[in-house]
């Protein structure tokens, strides 16, 4: 079946560096979407990337959606505490296919 | 690592009967299960937080009368569809939660898909 991976699992980093997560897809992806949980919260949506190729930027978060739509990361510049969160990406194989969410990366960010 | 569980992973009804759908923590004890609910191509949304022994809390717009959650165990919620109409239909998932070491790690079910005739 489908299968999302992602890496890191977990990344600590210092505040002001850049953290980057990557997700791969064992299948060509309809679109990806990536979502942030912050501790204790549940995971919030953040962005949908549909075609090929595709960079959108959020403040200091820049997505991006890779040629073939199988693979996808997530990069945040100039790391700040508020960025301390689990971030999820999730393929979408289009049709009637589930959803199939990656497991994951945690950051966290040392002041 | 961590494993949730969905029942049914599919279920097509009549308007107008009740579906439920099973959420199950199978290695582990779940602190809290979330039940979300996605529409083809748009995002993830909150429906409830369940925990266990306790009444749900609900997202602003969701009517708890109308989708009831119980949480009867620490690895089971349930959630129940009832008088289903076709705008019910919908992409079901359900997450559970389990606390270590002041931390939180939220695992995903499956998810149920729901088809309202």
């Amino acid at each position: 079946g489908q299968q999302v991976m992602q890496i890191p699992q977990y990344q600590h980093v210092q505040e002001g560096e850049d953290f980057t997560t990557y997700c791969n897809s064992s299948t060509t992806l309809s679109n990806i979407q990536w979502y942030k949980q912050r501790p204790g919260g549940h995971p919030v949506f953040l962005i949908q990337l549909v075609k090929s190729g595709e960079v959108k930027k959020q403040k200091r978060l820049t997505f991006q959606f890779g040629e073939a739509k199988k693979n996808s990361s997530l990069h945040i510049t100039a790391t700040q505490t508020t960025d301390v969160g689990t971030y999820f990406c999730a393929g979408d194989k289009g049709g009637s296919e589930k959803l199939v969410f990656g497991k994951g990366t945690k950051l966290t960010v040392n002041p | 690592g961590a494993v949730v569980s969905q029942h049914p992973s599919w279920v097509i009804c009549k308007s107008g009967t009740s579906v439920k759908i099973e959420c199950r923590s199978l290695d582990f004890q779940a602190t809290t299960m979330f039940w979300y609910r996605q529409f083809p191509k748009q995002s993830l949304m909150l429906m409830a937080t369940s925990n266990e022994g306790s009444k749900a809390t609900y997202e602003q717009g969701v009517e708890k009368d109308k989708f009831l959650i119980n949480h009867a165990s620490l690895t089971l919620s349930t959630l129940t569809v009832t008088s289903a109409h076709p705008e019910d239909s919908s992409f079901y998932i359900c997450s559970a939660s389990v606390w270590a070491l002041s931390t939180d790690t939220q695992y995903f079910g499956p998810g149920t898909r729901l088809t309202v005739l």
